[in-house]
């Protein structure tokens, strides 16, 4: 089955405590891209990839690191992680390279306390 | 920056009701996407659109890119319980490679 998961699906951590949230897709998808989500402010890009060992920052990268060593994988990083980085991540993939078309993952919520 | 403006913000309707939404930017674009977000879930795509004044239906679904290129609606016929979620329209300009989103809008119905 196609499909986007991501893991863990619920996170509750401490101010500072680094933490990875992984993304793997089985499509063979090029394009790849994290987003949060917030209560009246939609879905936000943080970073995407275009490709392996290629990333680019979205609307909002601070405090996020991502890399793309393989294709099918796309891991997110919170290596200070703060409260205002409580939120709903989902990963995405596309086989466009104009990331259109996207297909989500199921989410991972998160909370920093 | 670019903005799509997404309206409703909610709507909360009877079973069986039509519901249209629409989104509209002051930008022009060559994509437009509506995608579905059921609770506790990621939004999948409903309808791509890729061609201005193009109309395409799924189901009871039917979505139009605007012939201005600067907006899309989407209606629903027939509306059931299964459809509660939130709407997004997303779109992109040329060789853009960044999604543009709307707020969404939030659908209720009524059994």
């Amino acid at each position: 089955e196609a499909q986007v998961t991501q893991n863990p699906r619920y996170l509750i951590t401490v101010t500072g405590k680094k933490l990875t949230v992984t993304c793997s897709q089985n499509m063979n998808h090029e394009y790849m891209s994290w987003y949060r989500q917030d209560p009246g402010l939609g879905l936000r890009q943080i970073y995407y990839s275009m490709n392996v060992e290629v990333t680019d920052k979205g609307d909002v990268p601070e405090g996020y690191k991502v890399s793309r060593k393989e294709k099918r994988n796309f891991p997110l990083i919170l290596e200070s992680p703060s409260p205002n980085q409580t939120s709903l991540y989902f990963c995405a993939s596309s086989d466009s390279n104009s990331g259109a078309e996207q297909y989500f993952g199921p989410g991972t919520r998160l909370t920093v306390t | 920056g670019q903005q799509l403006n997404q309206s409703p913000q909610s709507m909360f309707i009877q079973e069986g009701e039509d519901v249209s939404m629409n989104c509209t930017s002051s930008s022009i674009f060559n994509t437009w996407l509506w995608y579905k977000q059921d609770p506790g879930e990621g939004p999948v795509l409903l309808i791509a659109l890729y061609k201005a004044g193009e109309l395409t239906s799924n189901g009871r679904l039917t979505a139009q890119f605007g012939i201005t290129r600067k907006d899309s609606f989407l209606n629903i016929s027939a509306s059931i319980p299964s459809d509660v979620g939130i709407y997004f329209c997303s779109s992109r300009t040329g060789n853009n490679r960044k999604l543009i989103w709307g707020l969404g809008t939030s659908l209720a119905v009524n059994p």
